[in-house]
């Protein structure tokens, strides 16, 4: 049973347009959201994250939004620059996991962004 | 700089050698995680330690162990390989309590059985 899907295995862009990845989730006790980058050869990278409390985040090009009834995110980035090609992982963290701060990931959405 | 080291980047074993993947880091840091990412699949927690406490995962197979003899060392050892745990495994940690959540990832060892 996975908790938090990627249905998007791929998304292509036009370099200065907005990429939106999205983001579902099964799991209500869900408290804490993260969105990770990864380049080829390389560990995932922590990008920008959202708690529960909040709808939006916003960081630079990155802004993450948040809509609970729905049990869904998705992470915005605008404008999109040939350097953004990435695979980029949704992630969360579950109420009680604090100590350890356990995240169960999605399968990743490969982004493709073209100059 | 701060970060997280796994060694070696690429590790082939053979179909039932012992094998042991090494994470270090320089953070500090209070928790360290093992993940195994298939393919095209989300990474999936193995085990972690808080410190000297050891969690292991409802599903991570008894094949898998792990050892933390301090702060900056971890080990992931599989007793004894199959083709299936071809993979790429990664090592992260994170601080722990309520500023935990950010996990900080090594570079990965990708893990080929022959």
């Amino acid at each position: 049973d996975q908790q938090v899907k990627q249905n998007s295995p791929s998304l292509s862009v036009q370099e200065g347009r907005i990429s939106i990845l999205n983001c579902d989730y099964t799991n209500s006790m869900f408290d804490y959201f993260l969105w990770y980058k990864k380049y080829p050869a390389e560990g995932p990278t922590f990008l920008i994250s959202i708690s529960s409390i909040k709808d939006k985040n916003e960081d630079g090009r990155f802004t993450v939004f948040l809509n609970k009834s729905a049990k869904h995110l998705s992470l915005h980035i605008v404008p999109s620059q040939p350097g953004d090609s990435a695979v980029y992982f949704c992630a969360a963290s579950e109420k009680g996991s604090s100590n350890t701060g356990k995240l169960i990931f999605g399968q990743g959405t490969t982004l493709q962004v073209k100059p | 700089d701060a970060m997280v080291i796994q060694n070696p980047r690429y590790q082939v074993t053979q179909f039932g050698k012992p094998v042991t993947l090494s994470c270090s880091q320089t953070l500090n840091h209070n928790v360290m995680y093992w993940y195994q990412q298939k393919s095209s699949q989300a990474p999936k927690l193995l085990f972690h330690y808080y410190d000297k406490d050891f969690n292991n995962e409802a599903d991570t197979p008894d094949n898998f162990q792990s050892r933390r003899p301090n702060t900056s060392f971890c080990f992931l050892d599989i007793r004894s390989p199959g083709l299936g745990d071809a993979a790429m495994y990664l090592c992260a940690t994170s601080r722990g309590g309520l500023a935990g959540y950010e996990q900080y990832f090594g570079p990965g060892t990708r893990l080929t059985v022959t």
